[in-house]
């Protein structure tokens, strides 16, 4: 069975740095595309970017990039979404997702429980 | 970047009514990658159409996709209550991917 089990909530102030996580099993990691999904309070659903962790080729929505770093360890089948500097503004619950299939144009067939992310003084 | 605008906002339906979703896209979806994902409150999103028209798997025979180009169709045949949720469409033929805004589906 394919599952992705993200990282627990967060509470973190602003400034601090944070990287959260998204380990996969039930499949070949390295061979399917993980994307993560912002979803601020009440608001729908954001694209940020995607990963491939075979060869770690990553794309970024260009209103991310800059803003947080994907990355991927196929060593512990795990993907990651990270910050250098939060801002309140990051507030949000983070999904990652799975293509259904390993092409790169692929619908996410498969989705983590979410992370909530808290950013308070 | 392709914008997709979903109608209407909310759609509020008797149980047994069809239930019609549009999706509208800022320019040709490529090869008709779209897909459109279910999210009930508290839940992560659920792949129900992908390829425009393909059901996922386990996904009842209620929920139909239509369109083509530009413009996309979610039907819900005959609503149930277990259908209360919001249905975004996504297109994942181009990059950076997108999704619409959303529709809310409520029952009356």
């Amino acid at each position: 069975e394919v599952q992705l089990v993200q990282s627990g909530a967060e509470v973190k102030k602003p400034g601090e740095s944070l990287k959260i996580s998204c380990k996969g099993s039930g499949y070949n990691f390295t061979n399917y595309w993980i994307a993560w999904v912002r979803q601020m309070p009440g608001i729908g659903l954001e694209w940020m970017g995607m990963i491939y962790p075979g060869d770690s080729d990553t794309r970024y929505s260009p209103s991310f990039e800059g803003q947080v770093t994907i990355s991927a360890d196929k060593s512990i089948n795990t993907a990651y979404l990270q910050w250098s500097s939060l801002k309140a503004s990051d507030i949000a619950m983070y999904y990652c997702a799975r293509g259904l299939s390993g092409s790169y144009v692929s619908p996410s067939g498969y989705w983590g429980q979410g992370t909530l992310v808290t950013v308070s003084p | 970047e392709i914008v997709l605008t979903q109608s209407p906002g909310t759609l509020s339906l008797s149980p047994g009514e069809r239930a019609t979703l549009s999706c509208r896209a800022s320019q040709s979806v490529s090869s008709n990658y779209l897909a459109w994902y279910q999210q009930k409150p508290g839940q992560a999103p659920r792949l129900l159409i992908y390829g425009a028209s393909i059901r996922a798997t386990g996904i009842p025979d209620r929920f139909s996709g239509s369109g083509s180009g530009t413009d996309f169709t979610l039907t819900v045949s005959r609503l149930d209550p277990e259908d209360v949720a919001v249905y975004y469409c996504q297109q994942y033929g181009s990059s950076p991917r997108t999704f619409g805004q959303g529709t809310k589906v409520e029952i009356k």
